[in-house]
């Protein structure tokens, strides 16, 4: 069964600081990736996806994440935060057949204005 | 477009009774997934259904169930309630067909306690 790590439970950052979330999966065929967020008394939401090509793929709200099928890792990025970010991100994983996602255990990231 | 509603949002059961909690999905879509979510565990996968047949079932006990509707509307079923079962519950859906793969919509969720 595919698993998902995520290396960092709680991150705190300050405004303006770049982030990096990792992201590693356990899988070995065709993969589908996603990071969602869930902000404060909210609603899961998808804040990016990669299916297939472009290993870069941009999200809203400025994220982005790269896909390395060689680390098996799909790191989400954003150069510069803001407190509005404050979030619990999760990764997911789903296969290339139609299992549901795997998530990770999630990140609760803080950021401090 | 309205988003994914569930159904009740709030729930408190007691030990061994049952309980049905229902997500109707965004208009068109016509697969419909189901979660678990808890402080210890996170998110985990527990059945998705796609026009009215399940096509995926992840690692839980029979006690919990589902069905679809022809209408794409979903019920979850949990049958003698544990204390272990108090959860977050959310559904999601997706225009996924075939074996084209589409992104997963939320809902809020269905917050469970059993006591």
């Amino acid at each position: 069964a595919q698993s998902v790590s995520q290396h960092n439970h709680h991150v705190i950052l300050s405004e303006a600081a770049s982030l990096e979330l990792g992201c590693n999966y356990s899988y070995g065929g065709t993969v589908n990736l996603f990071w969602y967020v869930q902000y404060p008394g909210q609603h899961l939401q998808l804040l990016l996806k990669y299916f297939s090509g472009d290993p870069l793929v941009k999200g809203i709200k400025g994220f982005e994440a790269e896909f390395i099928k060689s680390k098996f890792s799909f790191n989400l990025r954003k150069p510069s935060v803001q407190w509005s970010d404050t979030a619990e991100y999760f990764c997911a994983v789903k296969p290339g057949g139609a299992d549901g996602l795997t998530f990770g255990k999630g990140t609760h990231l803080i950021i401090q204005p | 477009k309205a988003g994914v509603t569930q159904t009740p949002r709030y729930l408190i059961k007691t030990r061994g009774q049952q309980v049905t909690l229902s997500c109707s999905p965004i208009s068109g879509h016509r697969s419909v997934s189901w979660y678990q979510q808890t402080p210890g565990q996170g998110l985990q996968f527990l059945f998705e259904y796609f026009s009215e047949t399940q096509r995926n079932k992840g690692n839980f006990p029979g006690r919990f169930s589902g069905r679809q509707f022809s209408n794409s509307r979903s019920e979850m079923n949990v049958s003698t309630l544990e204390l272990g079962d108090s959860a977050l519950y959310l559904c999601a859906s997706s225009l996924e067909s075939g074996q084209v793969i589409y992104e997963q919509y939320f809902g809020p969720g269905t917050r469970l306690t059993v006591t």
